[in-house]
């Protein structure tokens, strides 16, 4: 399996632009995560999925941030009107605790400047 | 409210020269505790997953384990490719299936 992918791996942008981060979870997986990780704050849940329906988005910062999921297999965080202070590396992680185990697999992340 | 804090922030080692990281936590019922690695520019990579006190797990140079308040990850003899920041997260009752990660310990191991 080629593990959880998202796209693009780098993105700047100028503030007040759209910025839409992309996200392939494992086949197979149930649950999709968006995670922020900032030096100041660390990694922080931001939404997550369980069969594409939204389960908990309390960690959304503000309006100016959604998250989809159209199908198992793909889902997009956008960002409008992005500002400096979401500059950040985006993660999308993955997982199906059915299994019995809680691991969740990361993707290698968005690294986000707004400029 | 759940709470996780790791300690220290930053950690030099020598090569051989062991030692410990301290995840401390405060959840409303532990379902599991978690280990990360994550290298530089990557993202978090799983570890281990201990679930009730007293488990133990091991890893290569690594071992953790679990007590009622806190998690320590042990590091035998370590080597420079062992350097990552080490995020420790927990499972909790109220959470849902979400995880809640502390800020990491960055080891840092010079041969």
């Amino acid at each position: 399996d080629a593990g959880v992918i998202q796209s693009p791996r780098h993105e700047v942008t100028e503030m007040g632009q759209e910025v839409t981060l992309r996200c392939k979870p494992i086949s197979g997986h149930d649950y999709l995560f968006w995670y922020r990780q900032t030096m100041m704050r660390g990694l922080e849940l931001l939404i997550y999925f369980n069969n594409n329906v939204p389960i908990d988005d309390s960690g959304m910062p503000e309006d100016r941030f959604s998250a989809k999921m159209p199908n198992a297999s793909f889902s997009t965080l956008k960002i409008q009107p992005s500002e400096p202070r979401d500059s950040a590396v985006y993660f999308c992680a993955s997982n199906t605790p059915a299994s019995g185990v809680n691991e969740q697999f990361f993707g290698p992340g968005t690294r986000l400047t707004v400029l | 409210e759940d709470q996780v804090t790791q300690s220290p922030e930053a950690l030099r080692l020598q090569e051989g020269e062991s030692s410990s990281l301290n995840c401390s936590y405060t959840v409303s019922g532990l379902r599991g505790l978690f280990w990360y690695r994550q290298d530089p520019g990557k993202g978090p990579e799983f570890l281990f997953t201990l679930y009730s006190a007293g488990e133990e797990k091991e890893k290569e140079r690594l071992k953790a384990t679990l007590t009622k308040k806190e998690s320590f990850l042990h590091i035998t003899a370590p080597k420079p490719e062992d350097s990552a920041t080490y995020l420790c997260a927990v499972h909790s009752n109220q959470a849902g299936t979400a995880l809640i990660f502390g800020k990491g310990t960055t080891l840092s191991v010079s041969s």
